[in-house]
């Protein structure tokens, strides 16, 4: 079957770095998304790999290695804002998103 | 660019009523729209996906003549929710695809709150 593990809640203070793992055993690859959501509201997207190696956007990086079916979310210089859940999505050969659970991230001050 | 709106943002209604949201791609044309289930602190359940013009294709465990979708137009799709019950409150994301350069990008709607007494 098709599965995405990533933790259930992460704990980190203000200012620090938190890395958000993801391991993945897909039907095919197409891409691995990066979403983050805000309690009652939608996903927004923050990064997608579709090629091994670290892609950097801002204060949030995501690194993909194929061969390992992992995945991270690398947030530094938190903030209070990026308290969320940040959700992991691979896309399957059929271009379906496969969704994992989401890591609830808690940033204390 | 690609903003998606959903209508409306919250409902309440009473058992064995109907429901419909709307998805709608602003300033773009969706070939694809997705319709999402989110229960209080899970992840987000696919229900069906629609392509404009032709019939939805639902997720195992869905119900299809409960969970009606309408993909009218390359901008607009509907989920009505049939003879609504307390256990279809939840939460329901609509998001869309455009087939263009970001091929494989979905944008998310704000979601609708419906929830059933």
């Amino acid at each position: 079957g098709q599965n995405i593990d990533q933790p259930t809640e992460m704990t980190a203070t203000e200012g620090a770095i938190v890395q958000i793992n993801c391991t993945y055993q897909t039907s095919g690859f197409n891409g691995l998304f990066w979403y983050q959501q805000h309690a009652g509201e939608a996903p927004t997207f923050l990064s997608y790999n579709v090629l091994d190696g670290l892609e950097e956007k801002g204060r949030f990086s995501s690194f993909l290695s194929r061969s390992k079916g992992y995945s991270y979310l690398l947030l530094k210089e938190l903030q209070m804002k990026d308290s969320a859940s940040y959700l992991c999505a691979v896309m399957d050969s059929n271009y379906q998103l496969i969704w994992g659970a989401g890591t609830k991230l808690i940033i204390k001050p | 660019g690609a903003v998606v709106s959903q209508h409306p943002s919250w409902v309440i209604c009473k058992s064995g009523t109907s429901v419909k949201i709307e998805c709608r791609s602003l300033d773009f044309q969706a070939t694809t729209m997705f319709w999402y289930r989110q229960f209080p602190k899970q992840s987000l359940m696919l229900m069906a996906t629609s392509n404009e013009g032709s019939k939805a294709t639902y997720e195992q465990g869905v119900e299809k003549d409960k969970f009606l979708i309408n993909h009218a137009s390359l901008t607009l799709s509907t989920l009505t929710v049939t003879s609504a019950h307390p256990e279809d409150s939840s939460f329901y994301i609509c998001s869309a695809r455009t087939g263009g350069p970001d091929l494989f990008e979905q944008y998310f709607g704000p979601g609708t709150r419906l929830t059933v007494t």
